[in-house]
């Protein structure tokens, strides 16, 4: 059964740095694209990005180039998601999906989310 | 503000039939596959038709989308309260990657 375990909920203050991850499991991770998504409080679904785990090939939303950066340890099966510097605006749900197919539109299975709170 | 333009709500009573649009450009829908995913209240969005009319196993065929031009529509027939939740639209953009419409909360009166 493929399976997408996202790290628990975080609460930072603006300036921080964050690193959450997303286990994949039941599936040869290395081959297929992992993507994240963001969905702010009360906001629809914005496409962030994805990897490709076994080069660890990359890419961004131009919303999201430079704001945020993602990475995979495929020794591990973990793709993560990281800020250098936290905002308020960070202040979202943040999903880890994977396609099975290729099409980086196309996510099949979804991780449980992760709340990320930025508040002073 | 997403380019893919979904009406924010739509409603139906149980047994009816309920279409719900996604309004793109020659750059994503005109081009490119649409994909539809359910949301339910409290929930990670799930998969409910790729490739603008496939559905993955397990989706009642009650579920229905197509495709015409830069427009593609979600359809569900036999509406039932647990269809209560929100609808977005994805598609690949050939100049921002992909695009998520800005999703329909749909209503089971």
């Amino acid at each position: 059964e493929v399976q997408l375990v996202q790290s628990g909920a975080e609460v930072k203050k603006p300036g921080e740095s964050l690193k959450i991850s997303c286990k994949g499991s039941g599936y040869s991770f290395s081959t297929y694209w992992i993507g994240w998504v963001r969905q702010m409080p009360g906001k629809g679904l914005e496409w962030m990005g994805v990897i490709y785990p076994g080069d660890s090939d990359t890419r961004f939303s131009p919303s999201f180039q430079g704001q945020v950066s993602i990475s995979a340890d495929k020794a591990i099966s973990t793709a993560y998601l990281q800020w250098s510097s936290l905002k308020a605006s960070d202040t979202a749900m943040y999903y880890c999906a994977i396609s099975t197919s290729g099409s980086y539109s196309r996510f099949d299975y979804w991780g449980q989310g992760t709340l990320v709170t930025v508040s002073s | 503000q997403s380019v893919l333009t979904q009406p924010p709500s739509a409603s139906g009573t149980p047994g009816q039939r309920v279409i719900i649009s996604c309004s793109g450009s020659s750059s994503n829908i005109g081009s490119n596959t649409v994909n539809w995913y359910q949301q339910l209240p409290g929930t990670a969005p799930k998969l409910l038709i790729y490739s603008n009319n496939q559905r993955p196993s397990g989706v009642p065929d009650r579920f229905s989308g197509s495709k015409s031009g830069t427009s593609a529509s979600l359809a569900i027939s036999g509406l039932q309260s647990e269809d209560e939740a929100d609808y977005y639209c994805a598609a690949w953009d050939d100049s921002v990657n992909v695009l998520f419409g800005g999703g329909t909360k749909l209503a089971v009166l």
